[in-house]
Parts: C-alpha cells; structure tokens; sequence
C-alpha cells in the first residue's frame, strides 16, 4: 500500500516551459487535492477533485490546469511557467470532503528560473 | 478565509506542555489538525466536527468551541517528536475543502 505518490519529486524548469506533475494514490479515494506551500507559508490549494469526472478550482488557480483521469489518479499542468511558481507541491487525497483526514503524498520540489 | 494560528512560535522543554489555537471569522463545519515536519509531508493529527465529534491522537487532544469559531490543540507532556510545524484547516458546511493557517511552529528541546 503505497498510499499518495507524486511524480517526479524535483523539477527545474525555464520561465515559460510546460509541464505535468503526476499524483496517483492506492487508497481508493473519492477525493483529491493539489496544495502549493511557500516558504514559512501555510497549504494553499490550488484544485481539487470531490470524485471522480469533478474538478473545481480552490484558493490559487491562475497559470494551472488540472485532468481527473479516473479515480486513482490527478493531475497538475503548468502550460507556462513563471518564477512566481516555484514552491512545493502537494498532492493529498481523502475518502471524502470535509469530515475525513487527508493523506499527502511526498511532494514535488518545483524551480522556475 | 484564511484561519488565524496563535502563536506563531513556541520553544518548549521536554515534558512541557503547549497549547496552539486556531480562529476563524466564518461559522466552521470541520477544523483539522496536520503536523509538518521539516522536508516532509504533513500528517494527519485530529478532524473536530461541529457537534462535538471528535477522531485523532491518542496523545494529543483538542477542543472546538462552535460560537467562537476557535479550535485548541493541547500538547501534553512534550516529546522531542512533536517538534515540527502545526497546521490547521477549517471547513464550512456549504463547501467542499479545506482552508490552512500559516502554521505553528513548535520546538521541543531536551
């Protein structure tokens, strides 16, 4: 049992490169969560998936795109990267909305230069 | 809107105990309590529900009190373990996720 994996867990890209952060967890989750956390900063979110085929955007959307792809797995799309986006990534899962504990997975280290 | 963490900082001996509080302007359905530890993910420590429910840690407690819209996490009898940055979330009714404080950061020292 795996639990939260996130892939990869360092990137650093160039200003105006694309990418996807991949998240996939084993728990069979209805749930999912993108966060970003800056430096002495708290979990700010960024999209979240409340099941399977839903996406709806949290604190945080501009410049990123998300794909529910089926229960198991969420993904994160910069389409162009800025330096204001470097920060940590966390993908989190949950059986449910808001009466059941989220599990993170290890985060992905992201530098745009 | 963003929950308010008081205080932003605490240094404790071992077997010390602490107290990090959590408020909110807007009525609360749900606070959830996560650990952080440097460089690692944050953990699951405690949900509170509005009408007293209450799953978590068997060593640490917490309180939520309704009217306040405030959530107490109480740290008895410190451990070199609990050292790491404390986080709450809070959840209204009406919506679908969480929303963190900046974090409290508790230091246990021998």
């Amino acid at each position: 049992n795996a639990g939260v994996t996130q892939t990869p867990k360092f990137q650093v890209l160039k200003t105006g490169q694309s990418m996807t952060l991949q998240c996939a967890q084993d728990m069979n989750h209805n749930s999912m969560y993108w966060y970003r956390q800056d430096p002495g900063m708290g979990l700010r979110l960024i999209y979240y998936s409340a099941s399977e085929g839903t996406t709806d955007k949290g604190e945080v959307p501009n410049g990123y795109n998300v794909s529910r792809l089926n229960k198991r797995e969420f993904s994160l799309r910069l389409e162009s990267a800025a330096p204001s986006q470097t920060s940590v990534y966390f993908c989190a899962s949950s059986e449910g909305r808001l009466t059941y504990e989220q599990y993170f997975g290890p985060g992905t280290r992201l530098t745009v230069t | 809107q963003q929950p308010v963490q008081s205080p932003q900082a605490v240094i404790l001996r071992e077997g010390e105990d602490a107290v990090i509080n959590c408020s909110s302007s807007k009525a609360l359905y749900s606070v959830h309590w996560y650990r952080q530890k440097h460089g690692e993910a944050p953990v699951f420590l405690m949900i509170l529900l509005k009408g007293g429910e209450q799953k978590g840690h068997e060593k640490i407690s917490a309180s939520f009190n309704e009217k306040k819209q405030q959530s107490s996490l109480y740290l008895t009898a410190s451990q070199l373990s609990y050292s790491g940055t404390y986080f709450c979330g809070t959840g209204r009714l009406s919506g679908s996720r969480l929303t963190f404080g900046e974090g409290t950061q508790l230091t246990v020292n021998p």
